[in-house]
């Protein structure tokens, strides 16, 4: 199974500052044959269900505000908060979609400095 | 609106059954893919199962095959979890979710509430 390493438990972050969220595979999570990274991002916030941010790397799923981005490709990525905001207090999950069975990463809590 | 509801959870014995459902609305259930993903207390996500469709694929991961079956009602649009020999390490909140893609390749865009299944003697 692809394993995800999300490095960090946590990261504390001032409101209206950057949050940078890493994410790496074990395996390469880059599909050649269309270019595309099969790697989710998802966010938790106490007491409710997941909900997807982010799908193929940097798609950002409809609704969700253009301060959250992903970057990265093959083994390593990043979820970005380009400047923080109360209501993204939360845990953040990796998912990579490459092969069965997806796999998640760790999670990493994001909280306000 | 798309609305998922899981039930059917609860606490039993170690070895004991468990059957989950899940009642879809605000969708056309038929079309889409569905997978259990489960969360266990204070822990990470874990994928557990997807079925296509039509229901003639499905997927586990090794931990739940040969234990769980996943299966769907699409009369009905209700999708279900037979979970059975169940083991302490099976204690989790178990979410009913919609795959984005028509393949196996799952990524989940919506998610219900949950159910909490809870192993214990």
């Amino acid at each position: 199974d692809v394993v995800m390493t999300q490095s960090s438990d946590s990261l504390a972050v001032s409101l209206g500052e950057r949050a940078t969220i890493s994410c790496k595979s074990s395996q390469n999570l880059l599909y050649s044959s269309n270019n595309r990274n099969y790697l989710a991002w998802y966010q938790q916030k106490p007491g409710q269900s997941p909900k997807l941010l982010i799908y193929w790397a940097s798609t950002r799923e409809s609704g969700v505000p253009d301060r959250f981005s992903g970057s990265g490709s093959g083994t390593d990525f990043t979820l970005t908060i380009s400047s923080l905001q109360a209501e993204d207090v939360a845990l953040y999950y990796c998912q990579q979609y490459y092969s069965t069975p997806p796999t998640f990463g760790g999670g990493t809590r994001v909280e306000i400095k | 609106e798309v609305r998922l509801v899981e039930s059917g959870g609860g606490l039993v014995q170690p070895g004991g059954s468990l059957r989950l459902s899940c009642a879809a609305s605000g969708f056309t259930f038929s079309s889409y893919w569905m997978s259990w993903v489960r969360q266990a207390p204070g822990k990470g996500l874990e994928w557990v199962g997807n079925i296509k469709s039509d229901g003639s694929e499905k997927y586990y991961v090794d931990s739940v095959k040969g234990r769980f079956t996943i299966s769907r009602d699409n009369a009905k649009n209700s999708l279900y979890l037979q979970v059975n020999s169940l083991r302490v390490e099976d204690t989790a909140i178990y979410y009913c979710t919609r795959d984005l893609f028509a393949s196996s390749n799952t990524v989940v865009d919506n998610w219900g509430q949950g159910t909490l299944v809870t192993v214990s003697s």
